[in-house]
């Protein structure tokens, strides 16, 4: 079984500063991995995802992650970030089970951006 | 790129009554959807996994005879909270897979979610 820690429920930050929002994994199997934002009251919209290859994957709105395997962590980044990321974002873990793929989530970060 | 609605957005019952949720592939053909779970500031918690003509697969702890789940077509599923009480109150957010659209098993495209009032 997978599970998944997001090590800061709320990160504050102000507007144009750098980000990061952590997630760690841990899994008997290899894992696909996720970063999901969610607006209030709207579901889920994948920011990015890594299957393989490149651990440095980028994604939509500006924003990074870099799978580390031996630290079994998959932190998420953007350089300045802006009044409106201000969103939950969570991290997820992706892997086959005996019935079969399953996703499970974080606790989920909240991310608040100041002016 | 693939789309999930979810039919009511919103939805405010009486205990007791029983509530249909909706989800909709709109431009695929889902052969498995998710039903998930969210309540107030916390995360997304897997309810079932529903395949197309079968029965759904409950994850533990889930009551089946409370949370109807129907996979009749392969664009629709169809989520029943049964005799709802207040504690059923929730965000509920379905989620599918486009296996034949060519996306991998590990992805998935989630509906904007039902809110759930149950008074």
């Amino acid at each position: 079984a997978q599970s998944v820690t997001q090590l800061d429920s709320q990160v504050p930050v102000f507007e144009e500063a750098p980000v990061e929002l952590r997630c760690n994994y841990s899994s008997s199997v290899s894992v696909y991995l996720f970063w999901y934002v969610q607006y209030p009251n709207q579901g889920l919209q994948l920011l990015l995802k890594y299957l393989s290859g490149s651990t440095l994957v980028k994604g939509i709105n500006g924003f990074e992650a870099e799978f580390n395997k031996s630290q079994t962590s998959f932190h998420l980044r953007k350089p300045s970030v802006h009044i409106s990321d201000t969103a939950e974002y969570f991290c997820a873990v992706s892997a086959g089970n005996t019935g079969g793929f399953k996703t499970i989530f974080g606790a989920g970060t909240r991310l608040f951006v100041k002016a | 790129g693939a789309v999930v609605s979810q039919h009511p957005s919103w939805v405010i019952c009486k205990s007791g009554t029983s509530v249909k949720i909706e989800c909709r592939s709109l431009d695929f053909q889902a052969t498995t959807m998710f039903w998930y779970r969210q309540f107030p500031k916390q995360s997304l918690m897997l309810m079932a996994t529903s395949n197309e003509g079968s029965k759904a697969t409950y994850e533990q702890g889930v009551e089946k005879d409370k949370f109807l789940i129907n996979h009749a077509s392969l664009t629709l599923s169809t989520l029943t909270v049964t005799s709802a009480h207040p504690e059923d109150s929730s965000f509920y957010i379905c989620s599918a897979r486009d296996l034949a659209g060519g996306a991998g098993e590990e992805t998935q495209y989630f509906g904007p979610g039902t809110r759930l009032l149950v008074l």
